[in-house]
């Protein structure tokens, strides 16, 4: 169980367009979910954190209008980066928290997604 | 806020040997959670084990061990039995619900 799929895989996209990501959390349902950004051979840096229902609440130096999250079921949230510029280019991560005795108080992270903005 | 270090930037063991990776952290919480992830080439974040703050006893699953010590915020893990497969990334990870903060990691190479 708590499997977290993340969906594309890799997207390659032109300056300026717009670009969704979906995590779903497949065999549970999280009320909360989290994105992070990844660099190459760097940890993992919190985004926001998406909450079903309700708005994000995005970390320090995150544009939120850039970064736009809709938690909009137990078992979906999106990421759209908006106007993408190759800055933007990185790794994409989400993760769902599970909970309960089956679960525990556990993060269960998607497999990823690579932005490349050309 | 929470700070996690993982001093060991790299670690190299041999198949069938024992490692242990270091992690350090910060916090004036008493209850949380700790956390060993490996990130393998493919990246996919993989959980390796699980500690519960409140409890004393040492997380075990199969040959990944850790070594919790509250007081000293010390929580080590240790690899048995080293296989290729467990080369990968190791990061160390603190929460307190709802918000998990993350090591720097270490790379880990099991050589044959």
């Amino acid at each position: 169980g708590a499997v977290v799929s993340q969906h594309p895989s890799w997207v390659i996209c032109k300056s300026g367009t717009s670009v969704k990501i979906e995590c779903r959390s497949l065999d549970f349902q999280a009320t909360t979910m989290f994105w992070y950004r990844q660099f190459p051979k760097q940890s993992l840096m919190l985004m926001a954190t998406s909450n079903e229902g309700s708005k994000a609440t995005y970390e320090q130096g995150v544009e939120k209008d850039k970064f736009l999250i809709n938690h909009a079921s137990l078992t979906l949230s999106t990421l759209t980066v908006t106007s993408a510029h190759p800055e933007d280019s990185s790794f994409y991560i989400c993760s769902a928290r599970g909970a309960g005795a089956r679960l525990g108080d556990t993060q269960y992270f998607g497999p990823g997604t690579r932005l490349t903005v050309l | 806020a929470q700070t996690v270090t993982q001093s060991q930037p790299e670690m190299s063991v041999q198949e069938a040997e024992t490692v242990t990776l270091s992690c350090t952290y910060d916090t004036s919480e008493n209850n949380y959670y700790l956390f060993w992830y490996k990130q393998p080439p493919s990246r996919q974040m993989i959980l390796v084990i699980r500690q519960e703050a409140y409890k004393q006893q040492n997380a075990t699953e199969n040959r990944f061990s850790v070594n919790f010590q509250k007081a000293a915020k010390s929580f080590s893990l240790k690899i048995s039995d080293s296989q290729l497969g467990d080369t990968a990334m190791y990061f160390c990870a603190f929460m307190k619900p709802p918000h998990m903060r993350f090591g720097a990691g270490t790379r880990l190479t099991v050589k044959p």
